[in-house]
């Protein structure tokens, strides 16, 4: 069964674009939930959808947002991007409530 | 709010060492404890999930118990290996799906 998967691996972006990720999750996997990844933070939950439904939100700016679709991949986009946004961005899935969650490999996001 | 803590932040152990990595958690209010592994700019690996109700679980040469009441979770590496350096990340789940993770240990298994 393929992983979780996740495109693109590697963006540089400019200050104030926005930007759009994707995540396909594992098959059969309806949660998906999204990470950023900084060496100063560690890792902070952004948000969680299940059945196209934001069932949790983390602690961030409006400027970050996402989706789910009917098969269950997931978007999240940013908007007017900030230097600080530079991150790696991780995707997760799992089966049910309380399961196993299933990382991706991540998106590189790179702002200058 | 949950707190993640893990100690120590580095470790540099020879290989062939068995070794213990130490998490810690503020609120016992969890569904179940991850212990996943990073290798440097890679996704996470889940390596164990032990569920609330659950005191240990076992796989292959990693085992990692849970005392939920003290807040406190280990996870038992055996017979090290140059492979298993690493960073170790340990999260508790706590609402819909959000895991709140610690800083992690970076593991250094010298041959």
């Amino acid at each position: 069964k393929a992983g979780v998967t996740q495109t693109p691996r590697y963006l540089i972006k400019t200050r104030g674009q926005q930007v759009t990720l994707s995540c396909s999750p594992i098959s059969g996997h309806r949660s998906v939930s999204w990470y950023q990844q900084t060496p100063g933070q560690g890792l902070q939950f952004l948000f969680e959808y299940f059945s196209e439904t934001q069932r949790n939100k983390g602690n961030f700016p409006g400027r970050f947002s996402g989706r789910q679709f009917s098969n269950s991949r997931s978007e999240m986009n940013v908007s007017t991007l900030e230097l600080g946004d530079s991150a790696l961005y991780l995707c997760a899935s799992s089966l049910e409530p309380s399961g196993e969650q299933y990382f991706g490999p991540g998106t590189r996001l790179t702002v200058t | 709010k949950q707190e993640v803590t893990q100690i120590p932040a580095a470790l540099s152990v020879p290989e062939g060492e068995n070794l213990v990595l130490n998490c810690s958690f503020t609120d016992s209010a969890i569904y179940n404890l991850q212990w996943f592994r990073q290798d440097p700019g890679k996704g996470l690996t889940s390596l164990l999930l032990i569920q609330s109700s659950q005191r240990e679980q076992t796989s292959g040469r990693l085992n990692a118990s849970l005392d939920k009441s003290s807040g406190r979770s280990t996870l038992y590496i055996a017979a090290s290996q140059p492979g298993d350096s690493a960073t170790y990340l340990c999260a508790v789940l706590q609402g819909a799906q959000k895991l709140v993770f610690g800083q992690g240990t970076r593991l250094t298994i010298n041959p």
